[in-house]
Protein backbone atom coordinates (compact mmCIF):
# COMPACT_ATOMS: atom_id res chain seq x y z
CA UNK A 1 0.00 0.00 0.00
CA UNK A 2 0.90 3.88 -0.42
CA UNK A 3 3.47 4.73 2.60
CA UNK A 4 3.23 8.50 4.09
CA UNK A 5 6.40 10.20 5.39
CA UNK A 6 6.22 13.03 7.20
CA UNK A 7 9.37 14.97 8.20
CA UNK A 8 10.21 16.45 10.99
CA UNK A 9 9.16 14.87 13.44
CA UNK A 10 9.24 16.68 16.03
CA UNK A 11 9.56 20.64 15.40
CA UNK A 12 10.43 23.24 18.66
CA UNK A 13 9.80 27.16 17.09
CA UNK A 14 9.91 30.65 19.21
CA UNK A 15 7.30 32.48 18.63
CA UNK A 16 7.47 34.70 15.21
CA UNK A 17 9.47 31.70 13.55
CA UNK A 18 8.75 30.73 10.26
CA UNK A 19 8.51 26.80 9.51
CA UNK A 20 8.51 24.06 6.58
CA UNK A 21 6.50 20.70 7.31
CA UNK A 22 7.16 18.11 4.31
CA UNK A 23 4.92 14.84 3.24
CA UNK A 24 6.21 12.35 0.96
CA UNK A 25 4.02 9.36 -0.31
CA UNK A 26 5.03 6.05 -2.16
CA UNK A 27 2.46 6.25 -5.14
CA UNK A 28 0.30 8.36 -7.14
CA UNK A 29 -3.16 9.99 -5.26
CA UNK A 30 -6.27 11.02 -5.82
CA UNK A 31 -5.89 14.09 -3.60
CA UNK A 32 -4.29 15.32 -0.25
CA UNK A 33 -5.36 16.66 2.60
CA UNK A 34 -3.54 18.69 5.79
CA UNK A 35 -4.75 18.83 8.82
CA UNK A 36 -4.07 20.57 12.30
CA UNK A 37 -4.58 18.44 15.88
CA UNK A 38 -5.62 20.07 18.31
CA UNK A 39 -4.67 18.96 22.07
CA UNK A 40 -8.51 17.47 22.43
CA UNK A 41 -7.76 15.39 19.73
CA UNK A 42 -10.23 17.40 16.77
CA UNK A 43 -8.60 17.22 13.44
CA UNK A 44 -9.15 20.48 11.89
CA UNK A 45 -8.85 20.84 7.92
CA UNK A 46 -6.54 22.89 6.80
CA UNK A 47 -5.63 22.64 3.07
CA UNK A 48 -7.33 20.08 0.25
CA UNK A 49 -4.63 20.23 -2.23
CA UNK A 50 -4.31 17.55 -4.53
CA UNK A 51 -1.71 19.87 -6.44
CA UNK A 52 -0.96 23.31 -6.86
CA UNK A 53 -0.92 25.99 -4.15
CA UNK A 54 -2.75 27.02 -1.55
CA UNK A 55 -2.64 29.96 1.02
CA UNK A 56 -5.01 30.82 3.94
CA UNK A 57 -3.48 33.26 6.25
CA UNK A 58 -0.62 32.66 7.80
CA UNK A 59 -0.61 29.03 6.23
CA UNK A 60 0.11 27.93 2.55
CA UNK A 61 0.61 24.56 1.11
CA UNK A 62 1.84 23.42 -2.30
CA UNK A 63 1.59 19.83 -3.59
CA UNK A 64 3.54 18.63 -6.76
CA UNK A 65 1.86 15.51 -7.69
CA UNK A 66 4.11 14.41 -10.29
CA UNK A 67 7.34 14.58 -7.72
CA UNK A 68 5.19 12.58 -4.78
CA UNK A 69 5.43 15.52 -2.34
CA UNK A 70 3.69 18.35 -0.43
CA UNK A 71 4.82 21.49 1.88
CA UNK A 72 2.71 23.13 4.48
CA UNK A 73 4.29 26.34 5.27
CA UNK A 74 3.58 28.30 8.84
CA UNK A 75 4.86 31.66 8.55
CA UNK A 76 4.72 34.13 12.38
CA UNK A 77 3.83 31.03 14.33
CA UNK A 78 2.17 31.73 16.84
CA UNK A 79 1.77 29.50 20.20
CA UNK A 80 -1.91 28.46 19.18
CA UNK A 81 -0.54 26.85 16.34
CA UNK A 82 1.19 24.34 18.38
CA UNK A 83 0.05 20.88 17.54
CA UNK A 84 0.78 17.58 15.82
CA UNK A 85 0.46 18.34 11.78
CA UNK A 86 -0.87 15.33 9.67
CA UNK A 87 -0.56 14.58 5.77
CA UNK A 88 -3.34 12.23 4.83
CA UNK A 89 -3.24 10.95 1.22
CA UNK A 90 -5.84 9.35 -0.92
CA UNK A 91 -5.79 6.42 -2.29
CA UNK A 92 -9.34 5.32 -3.80
CA UNK A 93 -11.49 6.05 -1.25
CA UNK A 94 -10.01 6.13 2.22
CA UNK A 95 -7.49 8.74 3.31
CA UNK A 96 -3.84 6.99 4.36
CA UNK A 97 -2.43 9.09 7.36
CA UNK A 98 1.24 9.43 7.72
CA UNK A 99 3.03 9.79 11.32
CA UNK A 100 2.57 13.64 12.18
CA UNK A 101 4.86 16.50 12.83
CA UNK A 102 4.28 17.91 16.54
CA UNK A 103 5.14 21.27 16.79
CA UNK A 104 5.51 23.13 19.93
CA UNK A 105 5.73 26.88 19.51
CA UNK A 106 7.14 28.46 22.89
CA UNK A 107 6.25 32.59 23.36
CA UNK B 1 -24.63 23.28 9.57
CA UNK B 2 -22.80 22.09 13.30
CA UNK B 3 -20.28 19.51 11.48
CA UNK B 4 -19.47 16.23 12.52
CA UNK B 5 -20.29 15.09 15.94
CA UNK B 6 -19.55 12.21 17.68
CA UNK B 7 -21.10 10.31 21.47
CA UNK B 8 -19.89 10.12 23.53
CA UNK B 9 -16.78 11.42 23.80
CA UNK B 10 -15.37 10.23 26.39
CA UNK B 11 -15.94 5.96 27.31
CA UNK B 12 -14.76 3.92 30.10
CA UNK B 13 -15.25 -0.33 30.25
CA UNK B 14 -13.99 -3.30 31.47
CA UNK B 15 -12.63 -5.59 29.45
CA UNK B 16 -15.47 -8.20 27.86
CA UNK B 17 -18.08 -5.27 28.07
CA UNK B 18 -20.09 -4.04 24.84
CA UNK B 19 -19.90 -0.29 23.87
CA UNK B 20 -21.50 1.49 21.12
CA UNK B 21 -20.34 4.69 19.44
CA UNK B 22 -22.87 7.16 17.09
CA UNK B 23 -21.93 9.64 14.61
CA UNK B 24 -24.00 11.75 13.14
CA UNK B 25 -22.11 13.17 9.33
CA UNK B 26 -22.91 16.71 8.11
CA UNK B 27 -26.07 16.53 6.65
CA UNK B 28 -25.78 16.41 2.99
CA UNK B 29 -22.53 14.48 3.33
CA UNK B 30 -23.84 11.14 1.66
CA UNK B 31 -20.22 9.26 2.65
CA UNK B 32 -19.32 8.45 6.23
CA UNK B 33 -15.85 6.40 7.32
CA UNK B 34 -14.55 5.48 10.78
CA UNK B 35 -11.22 5.68 12.05
CA UNK B 36 -9.08 4.81 14.58
CA UNK B 37 -6.05 6.41 16.38
CA UNK B 38 -3.63 4.65 19.05
CA UNK B 39 -1.26 7.04 21.16
CA UNK B 40 1.64 8.72 18.51
CA UNK B 41 0.28 7.44 15.63
CA UNK B 42 -1.68 9.00 12.48
CA UNK B 43 -5.68 7.57 11.93
CA UNK B 44 -6.05 4.38 10.36
CA UNK B 45 -8.98 3.59 8.25
CA UNK B 46 -11.70 1.05 9.45
CA UNK B 47 -14.85 1.21 7.26
CA UNK B 48 -16.84 3.57 4.83
CA UNK B 49 -20.52 3.54 3.86
CA UNK B 50 -21.74 5.46 0.99
CA UNK B 51 -26.02 6.13 1.91
CA UNK B 52 -26.34 3.03 3.95
CA UNK B 53 -24.06 0.73 1.87
CA UNK B 54 -20.72 -0.62 3.97
CA UNK B 55 -18.78 -0.53 0.67
CA UNK B 56 -14.94 -1.18 2.45
CA UNK B 57 -13.86 -2.75 5.51
CA UNK B 58 -10.23 -2.70 6.84
CA UNK B 59 -8.86 -5.93 7.75
CA UNK B 60 -8.30 -4.47 11.32
CA UNK B 61 -12.03 -4.44 11.93
CA UNK B 62 -12.13 -7.91 13.59
CA UNK B 63 -15.13 -10.02 13.88
CA UNK B 64 -16.04 -8.15 17.34
CA UNK B 65 -16.41 -4.99 15.44
CA UNK B 66 -19.89 -3.67 13.57
CA UNK B 67 -20.81 -0.66 12.01
CA UNK B 68 -23.98 0.18 10.46
CA UNK B 69 -25.24 3.49 8.96
CA UNK B 70 -29.47 2.18 8.58
CA UNK B 71 -31.11 4.99 7.23
CA UNK B 72 -28.15 6.30 5.42
CA UNK B 73 -27.72 9.35 8.43
CA UNK B 74 -26.12 7.84 11.26
CA UNK B 75 -23.97 5.79 12.07
CA UNK B 76 -22.99 3.18 14.87
CA UNK B 77 -19.60 1.73 15.40
CA UNK B 78 -20.43 -1.58 18.31
CA UNK B 79 -17.01 -3.38 19.69
CA UNK B 80 -18.02 -6.55 21.42
CA UNK B 81 -15.69 -8.25 23.78
CA UNK B 82 -13.55 -5.21 24.32
CA UNK B 83 -10.27 -5.96 25.07
CA UNK B 84 -7.59 -3.88 26.04
CA UNK B 85 -6.25 -3.50 22.72
CA UNK B 86 -9.25 -1.76 21.84
CA UNK B 87 -8.45 1.35 23.71
CA UNK B 88 -8.04 4.28 21.27
CA UNK B 89 -9.43 7.37 19.75
CA UNK B 90 -12.58 6.59 17.28
CA UNK B 91 -13.16 9.19 14.70
CA UNK B 92 -16.10 9.46 12.16
CA UNK B 93 -15.37 11.63 9.38
CA UNK B 94 -17.73 12.61 6.62
CA UNK B 95 -17.92 14.03 2.64
CA UNK B 96 -20.20 14.57 -0.49
CA UNK B 97 -19.27 12.90 -3.72
CA UNK B 98 -17.32 15.13 -5.80
CA UNK B 99 -18.07 15.37 -9.74
CA UNK B 100 -17.88 12.09 -11.76
CA UNK B 101 -18.79 9.77 -8.79
CA UNK B 102 -15.69 11.37 -7.28
CA UNK B 103 -13.94 11.51 -3.44
CA UNK B 104 -14.23 15.38 -1.77
CA UNK B 105 -13.03 16.93 1.18
CA UNK B 106 -13.40 14.84 4.58
CA UNK B 107 -14.43 16.29 7.63
CA UNK B 108 -13.77 14.88 11.03
CA UNK B 109 -16.26 14.74 14.02
CA UNK B 110 -14.32 15.37 17.60
CA UNK B 111 -13.45 11.62 18.19
CA UNK B 112 -14.84 8.79 20.81
CA UNK B 113 -12.24 8.18 23.26
CA UNK B 114 -12.22 4.51 24.86
CA UNK B 115 -10.19 2.98 27.58
CA UNK B 116 -10.71 -0.61 28.13
CA UNK B 117 -9.50 -1.43 31.82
Amino acid sequence: GIQVEQSPPDLILQEGANSTLRCNFSDSVNNLQWFHQNPWGQLINLFYIPSGTKQNGRLSATTVATERYSLLYISSSQTTDSGVYFCAVRNTDKLIFGTGTRLQVFP
Amino acid sequence: DTGVSQDPRHKITKRGQNVTFRCDPISEHNRLYWYRQTLGQGPEFLTYFQNEAQLEKSRLLSDRFSAERPKGSFSTLEIQRTEQGDSAMYLCASSSTGTSGGYNEQFFGPGTRLTVL
